[in-house]
């Protein structure tokens, strides 16, 4: 049972750089997400996207961009990368947005700006 | 604002029963959720409560109080297995989760 995949796991970016982090779910899901981790703070959303087609802002969007091109694939993208942007990412997702369905999530991508 | 309260870190011995509070406030209500968390791994789901009361699930309970903005969740029977963070997240109006920063809970032997 694959559910989410995020790839890489972990990468070593310099700063100015820009990186796709990948995401892919086999689930169906129609909602998806991403969050970065950080020591201390509780996980916090980025972008979302409730359905293929669409995506919207969450707590902490500035530096980062995505696409639902469809239902499977959401992909996080940061165009110029900063020291302050070095984290833990979660994609998750979850069978509909807007409701109080679980979110399931994937195992993570660890990422440091240098 | 939205605010979420769990201790840092608890301590338990194997085989004794752990309750780890949360207190919340946020922009509407649409339930709580418990997540487990082990180091370096992702997140996975435990509960989902929206009614005021207690949900049973095996060695995991967990306890809504919507007109206190409480919650907790209690651990029987601990195992060293159940070592890891464990977050509480209220979901909003928007149905967004409000995430807190977890609470660490040892088991010692």
């Amino acid at each position: 049972t694959a559910g989410i995949t995020q790839a890489p796991t972990s990468q070593i970016l310099a700063a100015g750089r820009s990186m796709t982090l990948r995401c892919t779910q086999d689930m169906r899901h129609n909602a998806m997400y991403w969050y970065r981790q950080d020591l201390g703070l509780g996980l916090r959303l980025i972008h979302y996207s409730n359905t293929a087609g669409t995506t919207g802002k969450g707590e902490v969007p500035d530096g980062y961009s995505v696409s639902r091109a469809n239902t499977d694939d959401f992909p996080l993208t940061l165009a110029s990368a900063v020291p302050s942007q070095t984290s833990v990412y979660f994609c998750a997702s979850s069978d509909s947005g807007g409701s109080n369905q679980p979110q399931h999530f994937g195992d993570g991508t660890r990422l440091s700006i240098l | 604002g939205q605010n979420i309260d769990q201790p840092t870190e608890m301590t338990a011995t194997e085989g004794a029963i752990v309750q780890i509070n949360c207190t919340y406030q946020t922009s509407g209500f649409n339930g709580l959720f418990w997540y487990q968390q082990h180091a370096g791994e992702a997140p996975t789901f435990l509960s989902y409560n929206v009614l005021d009361g207690l949900e049973e699930k095996g060695r995991f309970s967990s306890f809504l109080s919507r007109s206190k903005g409480y919650s907790y969740l209690l651990l029987k029977e601990l195992q060293m297995k159940d070592s890891a963070s464990y977050l509480c997240a209220p979901m909003d109006s928007n149905y967004q989760l409000i995430w807190g920063a977890g609470t660490k809970l040892i088991i010692k032997p």
